[in-house]
């Protein structure tokens, strides 16, 4: 299996903040990894597919780049939507996904 | 708006059985791949199975964790597709999701991502 980990853990930040969360591959997945956005009571919204192209009707604050076994979810200016817990999803290994462990953005 | 809709959770004691719904609307389910998957609580996102449509012979996959104890099935009539959980056990007390598959094209590679999901159905068992 393809093992998939998040840094930090958890994360506080204000308003405005510039952000980036890690995502590494237990092996290299090219460029098979999304990202996603948890909410509690919300539907999880897809963010970023193909490790850095934006999901449609997604705000262009969210970016993601990287290839093989490292990868990053920036968000350039927080919003108070922001604030929930992301994870990186691998989809080299269609359909048998892994996820990351997530990393829950709070307000500082 | 496209959506899906989990039905079906509820309180079950540990060894019985629960069947979950998950309905589509506003696209034809039947062109695609379905996932389940769910969230325990204080854990992150698991992924349980997935079905294939149809047109690609509408076979599953399952996660280790269930193999054996929960059957992915789907009723395209109704764009409904089902997981039916058997032998339940504690640590199954989850939030439960599907999900749509969907591709994408790129540099010549097929690249899945799960571009829809519902809201979840919470599922506790306890005695």
């Amino acid at each position: 299996d393809i093992q998939m980990t998040q840094s930090p853990s958890s994360l506080s930040a204000s308003v405005g903040d510039r952000i980036t969360i890690t995502c590494r591959a237990s092996q290299s997945i090219s460029r098979f990894l999304n990202w996603y956005q948890v909410k509690p009571g919300n539907a999880p919204k897809l963010l970023i597919y193909a490790a850095s192209n934006l999901q449609s009707g997604v705000p262009s604050r969210f970016s993601g780049s990287g290839s093989g076994t490292d990868f990053t979810l920036t968000i350039s200016s927080l919003q108070p939507e922001d604030f929930a817990t992301y994870y990186c999803q691998q989809s080299y290994n269609t359909p048998l996904y892994t996820f990351g462990q997530g990393t829950k953005l709070e307000i500082k | 708006e496209v959506q899906l809709v989990e039905s079906g959770g509820g309180l079950v004691q540990p060894g019985r059985s629960l069947r979950l719904s998950c309905t589509g609307s506003a696209f034809t389910s039947g062109d695609f791949g379905m996932s389940w998957l769910r969230q325990a609580p204080g854990k992150g996102l698991e992924w349980l199975g997935y079905i294939r449509s149809k047109a690609y012979g509408g076979t599953t996959e399952y996660a280790a964790s269930v193999k054996g104890r929960f059957t992915i099935s789907r009723d395209d009539s109704k764009s409904i597709a089902y997981l039916q959980m058997d032998s339940l056990k504690t640590e199954d007390t989850a939030v439960y999701y599907c999900s749509r598959d969907k591709w994408t094209i790129l540099t010549g590679f097929y690249f899945y991502y799960m571009d829809v999901w519902g809201r979840g159905a919470t599922v506790t068992v306890s005695s």
